[in-house]
């Protein structure tokens, strides 16, 4: 079975505090995405990996980075968290066909 | 990146088709058509692509226009558990999925 797996369901940070989102595919994918979905604007795309060590930035990179050192692992950084970035956030993986989804984790800042 | 067009929200009664609609008049000639749904509480799942001729598989048909400016997602019979947003997506090769805001499908028994 297929699987996308990300570190936590939820989390709470505090202001301030670096984040890390972890997620993990068994796939052997080389594409992986990080999404954060807010309620009325959809799933929008901080940032997408290609390869390892390959990232291209999607529609809201800013405040946050990532990290692809080995192909089954994707990281959203949170450098210095803030309440606007309290969202549900969805990590995915693919080849260029079908993309498969996390479970997302939902992180509260405050 | 080409866009695509929905409307915010369709409602179905339960055994019936339902026919989504996308709107996408500046797809480019190596864009794929994808289909995705979000179940409430879960992360999207992957329900159909095409390029320019229909596609049938298990959960749904993609009915694509000639011009390819338009696309269909059909649910044959709806079922209360197909209730959820519907997204079309172009994609190229390679490329990120972009997401919209989707459709959001209400089945009512």
């Amino acid at each position: 079975d297929v699987k996308v797996t990300q570190s936590s369901r939820y989390l709470v940070k505090r202001t301030g505090e670096k984040v890390f989102l972890e997620c993990v595919q068994d796939m052997d994918h080389e594409n992986m995405f990080w999404y954060r979905q807010d309620p009325g604007l959809g799933l929008r795309l901080i940032y997408f990996s290609y390869d390892v060590k390959m990232k291209e930035k999607g529609d809201i990179p800013e405040g946050y980075s990532v990290s692809r050192e080995k192909k089954e692992r994707f990281s959203l950084i949170l450098e210095s968290a803030s309440t606007n970035q309290t969202s549900m956030y969805l990590c995915a993986s693919s080849l260029w066909e079908e993309a498969f989804f996390g479970q997302g984790t939902r992180l509260t800042v405050v | 990146d080409a866009k695509t067009t929905q409307p915010n929200s369709m409602e179905s009664n339960e055994e019936e088709p339902v026919h989504l609609p996308c709107n996408h008049s500046t797809i480019s000639g190596t864009d794929y058509i994808h289909w995705y749904r979000q179940l409430p509480s879960q992360g999207p799942e992957y329900v159909i692509h095409g390029l320019t001729s229909n596609v049938n598989n298990r959960m749904a048909s993609l009915a694509i226009a000639e011009d390819r400016k338009s696309s269909t997602l059909i649910l044959h019979r709806a079922t209360l558990r197909d209730a959820a947003v519907y997204y079309c997506i172009l994609r190229d090769m390679g490329y990120a999925l972009n997401f919209g805001k989707g459709t959001s499908l209400l089945v009512t028994p």
